[in-house]
């Protein structure tokens, strides 16, 4: 089974400040990783996601997260953040070895950019 | 290419009634999920098709049942509608049941009264 935590529920930062988005997982296997947005009424979309190799990852829109396989952790990171990032991130996590399509999400955590 | 679309965006059931949901695949995907996402929290995996055969299910009851089509469109049907039952159902769709990540539609908003 697998299980993934997001650390913070809510994340307020005013524009052009750093940002932390913390997720930790369980897993008894091998996982991928991912983070996606959702933006109000909207599907998901997916920012960026870990499968192998270097453990820093980058978006296209100037966001990171970096797998921790000791610490079992994929925080997502944006040295600095725009209004247009306000959104909802979630944390999911699939399986390396079967199935990787079924994926395991966090409960979420909403970024509040403030002006 | 096409993105996964789904029908509709919006829907009220009355409890205890049925109610079918839509999505069509992005081209070139075989693999599709569905997820729930009630208010607040997280997607829940329901269950997954691959070549039109179930391929993986979450922990919801039967009554939840799904098909794929050859075109590899979806539906998902939910019998004996409850008040919980109320949520945003997501479509996911896939290149294949290896393929990590997904593409996902915008949703489809179900109020059960």
């Amino acid at each position: 089974a697998q299980s993934v935590t997001q650390l913070d529920s809510q994340v307020p930062v005013f524009e052009e400040a750093p940002v932390e988005l913390r997720c930790n997982y369980s897993s008894s296997v091998s996982v991928y990783l991912f983070w996606y947005v959702q933006y109000p009424n909207q599907g998901l979309q997916l920012l960026l996601k870990y499968l192998s190799g270097s453990t820093l990852v980058e978006s296209i829109n100037g966001f990171e997260a970096e797998f921790n396989k000791s610490q079992t952790s994929f925080h997502l990171r944006k040295p600095s953040v725009h209004i247009s990032d306000t959104a909802e991130y979630f944390c999911a996590v699939s399986s390396a070895n079967t199935n990787a399509g079924k994926s395991t999400f966090g409960d979420g955590t909403t970024l509040t950019v403030k002006p | 290419e096409t993105g996964v679309t789904q029908s509709p965006t919006h829907l009220i059931k009355t409890r205890g009634q049925q109610v079918t949901l839509r999505c069509s695949s992005q081209s070139g995907h075989n693999t599709v999920s569905w997820y729930q996402q009630a208010l607040g929290q997280g997607p829940q995996f329901i269950f997954q098709y691959y070549r039109e055969e179930e391929n993986g299910r979450g922990n919801f009851p039967p009554r939840f049942s799904g098909l794929q089509f050859p075109n590899y469109s979806s539906e998902l049907n939910v019998n004996a509608l409850e008040l919980d039952d109320s949520a945003l159902y997501l479509c996911a769709s896939s290149l294949d049941q290896y393929s990590p990540g997904a593409f996902f539609g915008q949703g489809t908003r179900l109020t059960v009264v």
